[in-house]
């Protein structure tokens, strides 16, 4: 059962341009989570997403980012107009269902550097 | 939100029992105790969780206070490929259908040779 898969691992984009990353969740996993990981920090939630639905996006910059998980393919997280500050590692994670006792498997990251 | 406390860093002689402590003195009754680490820079790892009731899978095992107010994670025989960041957290249910993993700093376990 293959795990969660984000491409690409390492991304590189000058200032200006647009990020997009991927993420697949486990096969059976309708539940999406994205987590950003600034340098010598730890995780932050960004956003909560199900199927075609946003359902917590309290964690997200209110500018310039948004998440998506369509019907089929995986779930993007775009950064529009990067900054350094955007310089990270973005981690996404699924899991099979919601409830507290829900556990959440994470991807490898993608690592985004900005010029 | 119930906060949780650990050691900054810990060593551990190869083969031994690791054994890393967190406190959650706030937490509530319906909150779970969960516990992943992150190995260098990869993605974070599930380890266990639990509520109230010791829980032992392949690779860890979980004591909890019969006051639930701290818990304590061990790693029976540590290897070199345990040295990680360990975190500690409480599932805080946040706004409906909604249940983020709020990370701390955790403990920087090493282990040694």
């Amino acid at each position: 059962n293959a795990g969660v898969m984000q491409n690409p691992r390492h991304l590189v984009r000058r200032r200006g341009q647009e990020a997009r990353l991927r993420c697949s969740p486990m096969k059976g996993h309708s539940h999406v989570y994205w987590y950003r990981q600034l340098p010598e920090e730890g995780l932050k939630f960004m956003v909560y997403l199900q199927k075609e639905n946003i359902i917590d996006e309290s964690g997200m910059p209110k500018e310039r980012f948004s998440a998506e998980f369509p019907k089929e393919g995986p779930s993007i997280l775009r950064i529009q107009q990067v900054v350094r500050g955007d310089s990270a590692a973005y981690f996404c994670a699924s899991s099979l269902r919601e409830g507290v006792t829900d556990t959440q498997y994470f991807g490898p990251g993608t690592r985004l550097t900005v010029l | 939100d119930a906060k949780t406390t650990q050691p900054t860093s810990m060593d551990c002689a190869e083969g031994r029992a690791a054994n890393l402590p967190c406190n959650h003195s706030t937490i509530s009754g319906n909150e779970y105790v969960y516990w992943y680490r992150q190995i260098h820079s990869q993605g974070p790892q599930y380890i266990i969780h639990g509520l109230k009731n010791n829980e032992t899978n392949e690779m860890a095992s979980l004591i909890i206070t019969e006051d639930r107010k701290s818990s304590t994670l061990i790693l029976p025989h540590a290897t070199l490929r345990d040295t990680a960041v360990y975190y500690c957290i409480v599932r805080v249910p946040s706004g409906a259908g909604s249940y983020q993993l709020t990370f701390g700093k955790g403990t920087k376990l090493s282990v040694i040779p």
